[in-house]
């Protein structure tokens, strides 16, 4: 079965600092998601992706964060200065219209 | 996007059936439920989907009344490893992109 794939697994930071998140999605999907998860609280949505472009973004994704598709297959969030507050478990997403959307394993990030 | 109503916590014990009831009132015709399991420190995983009467697949039963105000998850004959959290969510038709709106889930214990 095709999966959607995150790395790093964990990522430990400090506050500061630039991180990158990268997920390589399921390879015939159009549409790619990032959500995070602060720990015991719930998980919410950040950012859609489409065509190379935002489809919608909430209100956490601010200035700080930024999104890409460098190639074909990669899909990158990048925290440019990274706040206690953006620990999280953060988790990509795809899909390919006519199904529901499939996650990755997540990346938990660690700011210091 | 409707808002959903679901137990915060439910407990069961191996070999038996879990019925796990949602409630979506504000449900709009174009909106399909959708449930997700996540597993502590994973991704939400997609369960099963429906948009009304009777949905079964190798996981699960999703049982949606005519009126579709709310539906039930079954899983028959659980698991211990059927513990984690479960998600009903409520969106848009299949065939189009949405963020997923998660609420607090219901944390489902299996025990022996």
């Amino acid at each position: 079965e095709p999966e959607v794939t995150q790395t790093p697994s964990h990522q430990v930071t400090q506050m500061g600092q630039e991180v990158i998140l990268r997920c390589v999605p399921i390879s015939n999907h159009l549409y790619f998601y990032w959500y995070r998860q602060i720990l015991g609280q719930k998980v919410e949505f950040l950012v859609s992706f489409y065509n190379n472009e935002i489809s919608e973004k909430s209100e956490i994704f601010d200035d700080q964060f930024s999104v890409e598709r460098p190639d074909g297959s990669n899909f990158t969030l990048k925290i440019r200065s990274t706040k206690l507050e953006d620990s999280a478990m953060y988790f990509c997403a795809s899909d390919g219209l006519k199904e529901t959307q499939y996650f990755g394993p997540g990346t938990r990030l660690l700011v210091l | 996007l409707a808002k959903t109503t679901q137990p915060i916590s439910m407990d069961s014990y191996e070999g038996q059936e879990v019925n796990i009831t949602c409630s979506h009132n504000n449900i709009a015709t174009n909106d399909y439920i959708t449930w997700y399991q996540q597993f502590p420190s994973q991704g939400p995983r997609f369960i099963i989907q429906g948009y009304k009467t009777k949905v079964t697949n190798e996981v699960a039963s999703l049982f949606i009344p005519a009126d579709r105000k709310s539906s039930t998850l079954s899983l028959p004959r659980v698991s211990l490893s059927d513990t984690a959290v479960y998600y009903c969510l409520v969106g848009p038709a299949v065939d189009s992109s949405y963020k997923l709106i998660f609420g607090s889930g219901t944390r489902l214990l299996v025990r022996p």
